[in-house]
């Protein structure tokens, strides 16, 4: 079985200021990996996902992310925030094998996004 | 466009009463899922199916059920609400495979379904 740990459950920044919101996993076989986000009292739309392929994935609204084997993580990044990205970022993964059709998640990070 | 609708979007009822949260997909998606969101906890899968006549329970399955008698509806029961299950309600659904095999594959998400169990 896999798992997801998204170390911060809070990130506050200034606006224009960069952020990284991270994310390990665990997991015995090969994993897939995803970035949602929540936009307050809405449902959970993609940001990015990582199948395979280059490491460094570009998503939507200038977020990109890095999938490390090594260290287990997939971390989101912004160089420049906007007042708009405050939301709950959720990290996901779902494995390679019989599982794949379905998503576990981890407890989110709340980025708040300061004038 | 196609899309996924959960009703009802708010719902107050009271302990013990039986309580259904309908999802409706128009993609004619295979799989579909029932989260629930709680502070602290993130989301977490309480049931899915893969098909008409297919449900499987997820990692907090206790005191909910579904039935999939079609493509498009994937309803959640809560046999004898408990205050426990005061929580967020959300619904998905997608195609197949969510790795490279298909790319684009992904999983859609309703807007949520707020519970209050008083």
């Amino acid at each position: 079985a896999q798992s997801v740990t998204q170390l911060d459950s809070q990130v506050p920044v200034f606006e224009e200021a960069p952020v990284e919101l991270r994310c390990n996993y665990s997991s015995s076989v090969s994993v897939y990996l995803f970035w949602y986000v929540q936009y307050p009292n809405q449902g959970l739309q993609l940001l990015l996902k990582y199948l395979s392929g280059s490491t460094l994935v570009k998503g939507i609204n200038g977020f990109e992310a890095e999938f490390n084997k090594s260290q287990t993580s997939f971390h989101l990044r912004k160089p420049s925030v906007h007042i708009s990205d405050t939301a709950e970022y959720f990290c996901a993964v779902s494995d390679s094998g019989g599982s794949n059709y379905k998503l576990t998640f981890g407890k989110g990070t709340l980025l708040t996004v300061n004038p | 466009d196609a899309e996924i609708t959960q009703s009802p979007r708010h719902k107050i009822t009271e302990t013990g009463r039986q309580v259904t949260l309908a999802c409706h997909q128009t993609w004619n998606h295979n799989n579909m899922f029932w989260y629930r969101q709680d502070l602290g906890h993130g989301l977490r899968l309480i049931h899915y199916s893969y098909g008409v006549q297919d449900t499987n329970k997820g990692e907090v399955s206790d005191g909910y059920s579904v039935s999939r008698s079609n493509t498009e509806d994937l309803p959640l029961t809560l046999e004898s609400a408990a205050s426990s299950q005061t929580s967020v309600y959300f619904c998905a659904s997608s195609s197949g495979r969510l790795d490279g095999r298909s790319s684009g594959n992904t999983i859609y998400f309703g807007e949520g379904s707020w519970l209050t169990v008083v």
